[in-house]
């Protein structure tokens, strides 16, 4: 079975501090996706990230950045310098191969208040 | 605009009744899913389809229906053997190149009066 843990329920900072949202998972398959989705005040849930199981590359974008470690089943997420615009929660997940259809299994979710 | 749309934004059902929340995409995309989110929880599977006429149960199915008869609607009927239904329905799609990501709609927010 598979299963995701965001061990920081909430997490406060203050603007122009940097933040790690950590993200331990499970699973047993040798081929899986792992993700993270930002949800904001509004309720959707805004795609951030996409990383494939064969690919450990550190990536960046912007302010963000995620480390990939298979070694120790992580997938973590930091905002560098944050805004109060990153106030939301945040969702790591991982994916289970289904046919043509990809079951999702979310963590709880670490909410995020970034203070001025 | 290319996306995900679910209607109404908010809901309210009383004891005994069946209520139908509605998700339509525009993207293309052969997948569907419906997900459940209660307070300070992440996302539980309901329902999801690989293709039009084809839908399988999730995690939490029970008091739940679904039916796929486009590939752009997967309508989510509530039905009064759902005891808890208080809670806020996610809809995604996902399709295409990137077939495993999935993208959500704006959400139904379901209250029982």
């Amino acid at each position: 079975a598979q299963k995701v843990t965001q061990a920081q329920t909430e997490i406060s900072v203050v603007e122009k501090e940097d933040v790690t949202l950590d993200c331990v998972y499970e699973t047993r398959d040798t081929t899986y996706y792992l993700f993270w989705y930002k949800q904001p005040p509004s309720g959707e849930l805004v795609f951030l990230i996409r990383r494939n199981s064969f690919d450990e590359q550190n990536e960046i974008s912007g302010r963000y950045s995620w480390n990939f470690q298979k070694s120790t089943s992580s997938f973590n997420f930091t905002i560098t310098a944050s805004q109060v615009v990153d106030s939301a929660v945040y969702f790591c997940a991982l994916s289970e191969p289904s046919g043509s259809a990809r079951q999702l299994t979310f963590g709880s979710g670490t909410q995020l208040t970034v203070l001025p | 605009d290319g996306g995900i749309t679910q209607s109404p934004k908010y809901l309210f059902r009383k004891e005994g009744q069946n209520v139908t929340l509605s998700c339509e995409q525009n993207l293309n995309h052969d997948a569907m899913y419906w997900y459940r989110q209660d307070p300070g929880q992440g996302l539980r599977l309901i329902y999801y389809s690989q293709i039009v006429n084809d839908f399988q149960k999730g995690d939490i199915a029970e008091g739940y229906s679904v039916s796929r008869e486009k590939k752009e609607s997967f309508p989510l009927t509530v039905t009064s053997a759902q005891k808890n239904p208080t809670a806020f329905y996610l809809c995604a799609s996902s399709g295409g190149q990137a077939r495993e990501t999935q993208y959500f709609g704006p959400g139904t927010r379901l209250l029982v009066l």
